[in-house]
């Protein structure tokens, strides 16, 4: 089976950009998509099939990808931003995701 | 806007059975697939189990396989999980989500239920 490896957190000053990486093998050939999950609330897709944000979601929010990592870039981060994120791949019919990275915005 | 509402959740003991419903509204249940996501307390996200829109295909986690179930009850706009033999480490809050792409399968999770608390203890 495949993991995907997220650090586990990211702190970030006001106005600068947060960057959070994804590793893992599978990322090579698989779309990744990215959660947000706020503290006690259920998570929101923030980006999909590697770097399309859904309608709603600001455009500070941006994903890239490069062979086996992913990546959620949060540019001009704001407080609102504070959150857990996850990231998640298809490995064939099993559903995979990164063990979460916690955004400080300090 | 979509929604998802679940219920069923609660207090089970070791080897006991629960089962898990999720009502949709304000999409078309029937064209979607869905899944069960769950997460411990201060825990990550797990991926549990998914079915297909006609109910067709079920893909489980191997944490699962064997004593959950999903199913679906699309004239009713409803989604299942039937535990058995539940044990501690199920212990979790259990999200349904819909599949973002219609009439496909194994994309992103978009939306997501509110969550429903199973406690396995004796």
């Amino acid at each position: 089976s495949y993991d995907l490896t997220q650090p586990p957190s990211v702190s970030v000053s006001p106005g600068q950009t947060a960057t959070i990486t994804c590793s893992g093998d599978i990322l090579a050939d698989k779309y990744t998509y990215w959660y947000q999950q706020k503290a006690g609330q259920s998570p929101v897709v923030v980006i999909y099939q590697d770097t399309n944000r859904p309608s709603g979601i600001p455009e500070r929010f941006s994903g890239s990808t490069s062979g086996n990592t992913a990546t959620l870039t949060v540019s001009g981060t704001q407080a609102v931003d504070e959150a857990d994120y996850y990231c998640q791949a298809w490995d064939s019919s099993t559903a995979i995701f990164g063990g979460g990275t916690k955004l400080t915005v300090l | 806007q979509e929604q998802l509402v679940e219920s069923g959740g609660g207090l089970v003991k070791p080897g006991g059975s629960l089962r898990l419903s999720c009502a949709a509204s304000r999409f078309s249940f029937s064209d979607y697939s869905m899944s069960w996501i769950r997460q411990a307390p201060g825990k990550g996200l797990e991926w549990v189990s998914s079915i297909s829109s006609s109910g067709s295909t079920k893909y489980y986690a191997d944490s699962v396989k064997g004593r959950f179930t999903i199913s679906r009850d699309n004239a009713k706009n409803s989604l299942f999980l039937q535990m058995n033999s539940l044990r501690a480490e199920d212990t979790a809050v259990y999200y349904c989500a819909r599949d973002g792409v219609y009439g496909s399968t194994r994309n992103w999770f978009d939306p997501w239920g509110q969550g429903t608390l199973v406690t396995v203890s004796s």
